[in-house]
């Protein structure tokens, strides 16, 4: 059974700081890693979307990571601002017995402070 | 172009009732998937629709139920409502192939059940 997991739960930077939020997941047998935005009491939206056969994404300040072969993705944040202060999901796709859900972390509450 | 669009988006039901929620997916895109998120969590699977079909369900009972249309807009049936239904519930619809293209989320419904 596919399982995804964050780390940390909750993380505090200062304005300005790079960060690097981790998602691991226990079955490699995967399509595709997304990762999300989520403001309170808001929907998702998509950040970067990594393909298996590829090894990172880049968007503007965004950069994400897949290591499949050791089950783990991160999301690299450089120059963090307020505006960035969110909930970030990471989800998997595919696994053993699982055709095309998306499985989900828990997510990373990030916190910039001005 | 618009992008996914549920309704309504803020519901309070009692215990016992039955709901209905309702997704528009974005052009173009003739898969839908519905997701749970119980507040503090990921969200979680419950069905997905291709092509007017049931294409996968996560475990959640028989009581959740959906459909999708010819134009692509899904509901998604709850009944017997139980107060642990309360939740944000997301829809989420890609291009094909679903399983390797970027799922784009709605804004999702909030319902409380009392």
């Amino acid at each position: 059974k596919q399982e995804v997991t964050q780390i940390p739960a909750a993380l505090s930077v200062p304005e300005g700081e790079n960060l690097v939020l981790n998602c691991s997941f226990t079955d490699s047998a995967i399509y595709n890693l997304q990762w999300f935005r989520q403001d309170p009491g808001k929907g998702l939206t998509s950040l970067l979307l990594i393909q298996s056969s590829q090894r990172e994404q880049t968007s503007g300040r965004l950069n994400a990571s897949l290591d499949k072969s050791s089950g783990r993705s991160t999301l690299y944040i450089a120059a963090s601002q307020p505006g960035d202060s969110a909930t970030y999901l990471c989800a998997v796709r595919g696994g053993s017995g699982n055709t095309g859900k998306l499985i989900f972390g828990q997510g990373t509450t990030l916190q910039v402070k001005p | 172009e618009t992008g996914v669009t549920q309704s309504p988006t803020h519901l309070i039901k009692t215990r016992g009732q039955q709901v209905t929620l309702r997704c528009s997916s974005q052009s173009g895109h003739n898969t839908v998937s519905w997701y749970q998120q119980a507040l503090g969590q990921g969200p979680q699977f419950i069905f997905q629709y291709y092509r007017e079909e049931e294409n996968g369900r996560g475990n959640f009972p028989p009581r959740f139920s959906g459909l999708q249309f010819p134009n692509y807009s899904s509901e998604l049936n709850v009944n017997a409502l139980e107060l642990d239904d309360s939740a944000l519930y997301l829809c989420a619809s890609s291009l094909p192939p679903w399983y390797q293209e970027t799922q784009y989320f709605g804004p999702g419904t909030r319902l409380l059940v009392l």
